[in-house]
C-alpha cells in the first residue's frame, strides 16, 4: 500500500498568513493526487486535483503543487472560513490511501 | 444539483449485521463509479471500497475484505454497503462518495460526498 505523510499534523497562523501543508508519498503517484478541505461536522470537499487543478468554484487563494513523491498545498492568504482539517489523497492504485490530514487553526 | 443521502446508521452489537443505503440524486447515477468512505470520531479518513457505474467490478480495502458487500441498483439511485460481522474498530462515520470519472473502470476520487451515517458498535 502506498502510505501518504502529511505534515504538518496542525498549524495555527494569523489571517492573511501564507499557509502551507506537504504531502509525501511512499512512492511516485505521478501527479495522482488529491486534496480536501473537511469543516468540523461536515463531510470533505474536493479542492485540488491531480495536484495542482483548481476545482471549479474554489477559491484562487488555495493552490497545489508537485508530482512523485513530494506535493504541496498552500493557502496564499488564511481567512477564517478556511478553518478545517485538510487531507491529501492519492488515486495512483488500490487501496486508494489518505494522509492523515492537517488541522489548520486561527491564531 | 449532486445529493448523495446515507441512512440506515444505528448502534449494533459486535458480531452483528447493518445495511447502509445511499441515495442519489443530480447526476446520471448509471454513468458512475460510486465509494464508501469511513471515518473514525476524530480521526482520519479510510476509503473502503468502490463498484463501477454498472457494477460489474467491486474493490475492497482489506479491513474489509469479505465482510462487507457493495451494491447499487441503477433502477433506483441507490448505493448499498451491507456489512456483517461488525467489530468495535468499524464504529465511524460512513460516508458514500461519487467518482470524478465518467464510466471510469478504475477509482478514483471523489468529487461529492453525503453528510455520512453514524455505525456504533457496542455491546
Amino acid at each position: 500500500d502506498i502510505q501518504m505523510t502529511q505534515s504538518p499534523s496542525s498549524l495555527s497562523a494569523s489571517v492573511g498568513d501564507r499557509v502551507t501543508i506537504t504531502c509525501q508519498a511512499s512512492q511516485d503517484i505521478r501527479d495522482y493526487l488529491i486534496w480536501y478541505q473537511q469543516k468540523p461536522g461536515r463531510a470533505p470537499k474536493l479542492l485540488i486535483y491531480d495536484a495542482s487543478n483548481l476545482e471549479t468554484g474554489v477559491p484562487s487563494r488555495f493552490s497545489g503543487s508537485g508530482s512523485g513523491t513530494r506535493f504541496t498545498f498552500t493557502i496564499s492568504s488564511l481567512q477564517p472560513e478556511d478553518i478545517a482539517t485538510y487531507y491529501c489523497q492519492h488515486y495512483d492504485s488500490l487501496p486508494l490511501t489518505f494522509g492523515g490530514g492537517t488541522r489548520v487553526e486561527i491564531k | 444539483q449532486v445529493q448523495l443521502v446515507e441512512s440506515g446508521g444505528g448502534v449494533v452489537q459486535p458480531g452483528g449485521s447493518l445495511r447502509l443505503s445511499c441515495a442519489a440524486s443530480g447526476f446520471r447515477f448509471s454513468n458512475y463509479g460510486l465509494h464508501w468512505v469511513r471515518q473514525a470520531p476524530g480521526k482520519g479518513l479510510e476509503w473502503l471500497t468502490f463498484i463501477r457505474y454498472d457494477g460489474s467490478m467491486q474493490y475492497y480495502a482489506d479491513s474489509v475484505k469479505g465482510r462487507f458487500t457493495i451494491s447499487r441498483d441503477n433502477s433506483k439511485n441507490t448505493l448499498y454497503l451491507e456489512m456483517n460481522s461488525l467489530r468495535s474498530e468499524d464504529t465511524a462515520f460512513y460516508y458514500c462518495a461519487k467518482d470524478r470519472g465518467w464510466e471510469l473502470v478504475h477509482p478514483a476520487y471523489f468529487d461529492f460526498w453525503g453528510q455520512g451515517a453514524l455505525v456504533t458498535v457496542s455491546s
